[in-house]
């Protein structure tokens, strides 16, 4: 089993549209998620950080982390055009100034938005 | 502006030659990496460092190498050995090792080898 599972899609919505994206993991270790978005050609940039459980709320986007089911969510409200882009999830699993605490990355999923 | 240069964009080498990736950044960050990126295979960490003159291998090494000579700079050297190095590469930094700090990308080279 791969430490972090994500559907790749691509994942096809219309404008208005909630969206909800996904990941599993398998080390329960794991306990900063962060959402990242990246554009064609473009290096992905932060989208969400969320520590341990719970929710958090920016705009359109709520990052749900659910450490007991070991599943982490996305949701997009109000979808746009402007997110027609690949969200990858990423997770780690301390803060501790060591080796092996650097991010995990999903495949991404790919988010098309139409008008 | 603060950021994270990578040059250059697309690089084209033939097959058997070195190649060097550059990557420079200006946020005064501790910790650099280096990312690979293929389609369908997500991001996988190739080397990253946490101090000047300190590195440590990720899960994709081999055929890799890196130097962190100075705080802003962490190139990438794409060796012969390296079987399948046509691939998106995307250097990264953060405050400081750990999951704390989130990562800053640059926007990449697509290196392509024929």
């Amino acid at each position: 089993q791969k430490e972090v599972e994500q559907d790749p899609g691509p994942l096809s919505v219309p404008e208005g549209a909630i969206v909800s994206l996904n990941c599993t993991y398998s080390n329960s270790a794991f306990q900063y998620f962060m959402w990242y978005r990246q554009y064609s050609r473009k290096g992905p940039e932060l989208l969400m950080y969320t520590y341990s459980s719970g929710n958090k709320e920016d705009g359109r986007f709520t990052a749900q982390v659910d450490k007991s089911s070991k599943y982490i969510s996305l949701f997009i409200r109000d979808s746009q055009p402007s997110d027609s882009a690949t969200d990858l999830c990423a997770m780690s699993p301390t803060d501790q100034n060591q080796a092996g605490t650097a991010l995990i990355f999903g495949k991404g999923t790919t988010l098309s938005v139409s008008s | 502006d603060g950021g994270i240069t990578q040059s250059p964009k697309y690089l084209f080498r033939k097959e058997g030659q070195n190649v060097t990736l550059s990557c420079e950044q200006n946020l005064n960050h501790d910790a650099m990496y280096w990312y690979r990126q293929d389609p369908g295979q997500g991001l996988r960490l190739i080397y990253y460092s946490q101090i000047v003159n300190d590195f440590q291998k990720g899960d994709i090494a081999e055929g890799y190498s890196v130097s962190r000579e100075k705080k802003e700079s962490f190139p990438l050297t794409v060796t012969s050995a390296q079987k399948n190095p046509t691939a998106f590469y995307l250097c990264a930094s953060s405050r400081r090792q750990g999951g704390k700090s989130p990562l800053h990308f640059g926007n990449g080279t697509r290196l392509t080898v024929t």
